[in-house]
């Protein structure tokens, strides 16, 4: 099974922020968590991944929780092309990943 | 560019009949994975491997093989013992270091017909 929780399904309007929320209540200290999307009938792209401290690349951002029991990834500013499945996972050295059901982002004109 | 090719986009098989899927990268990686997806759902684990002539069975090893006898190549076969075959299948790929994700390739989509 896999080892995070996501809500299975989010809406946001256009030009607001989206906030998809995970929580990964069992990661442990040397645990990364990524963030992966996947658009329609395609292999899913890497987003962004932190261990404990924020992040911020050109295309999200990634809020940890200080007790790392939970993460945050914020899209900015959402646009129809951020319509996606987002999958939250925990990855450590040298074990396979588990994926989840994710959560299907719809942004809405 | 590197990255990670998988061949064919489609593929039909009739039903009784084996099929390999390709995945190749150029990344360098040593790990290679293979997941299933089905209409709606999330991404199951068939195999993996870490390292050439290794590999291990993930959650739905049922009716399928690999081989991984050169560290760029990590073919899927779909045997007859599959029962339900159909279904969207992807390809990745990573060190094996925690601080760098999967790099995917585009998929195969296999239609038992």
């Amino acid at each position: 099974d896999a080892k995070t929780t996501q809500p299975p399904s989010m809406d946001c309007a256009e030009g607001r922020a989206a906030n998809l929320p995970c929580n990964h209540s069992t990661i442990s200290g040397n645990e990364y968590v990524y963030w992966y999307r996947q658009i329609h009938s395609q292999g899913p792209q890497y987003i962004i991944h932190g261990l404990k401290n924020n992040e911020t690349n050109e295309m999200a951002s990634l809020i940890i929780t200080e007790d790392r029991k939970s993460s945050t990834l914020i899209l900015p500013h959402a646009t129809l092309r951020d319509t996606a499945v987002y999958y939250c996972i925990e990855r450590t050295s040298y074990d396979k990943v588990i994926f989840g059901p994710g959560t299907s982002l719809s942004v809405i004109p | 560019d590197g990255g990670i090719t998988q061949s064919p986009k489609y593929l039909f098989r009739k039903e009784g009949q084996n099929v390999t899927l390709s995945c190749e990268q150029n990344l360098n990686h040593d790990a290679m994975y293979w997941y299933r997806q089905d209409p709606g759902q999330g991404l199951r684990l068939i195999y993996y491997s870490q390292i050439v002539n290794d590999f291990q069975k993930g959650d739905i090893a049922e009716g399928y093989s690999v081989s991984r006898e050169k560290k760029e190549s990590f073919p899927l076969t779909v045997t007859s013992a599959q029962k339900n075959p159909t279904a969207f299948y992807l390809c990745a790929s990573s060190p094996v270091d925690r601080v760098y994700g999967y790099t995917f390739g585009s998929g195969t989509r296999l239609t038992v017909v």
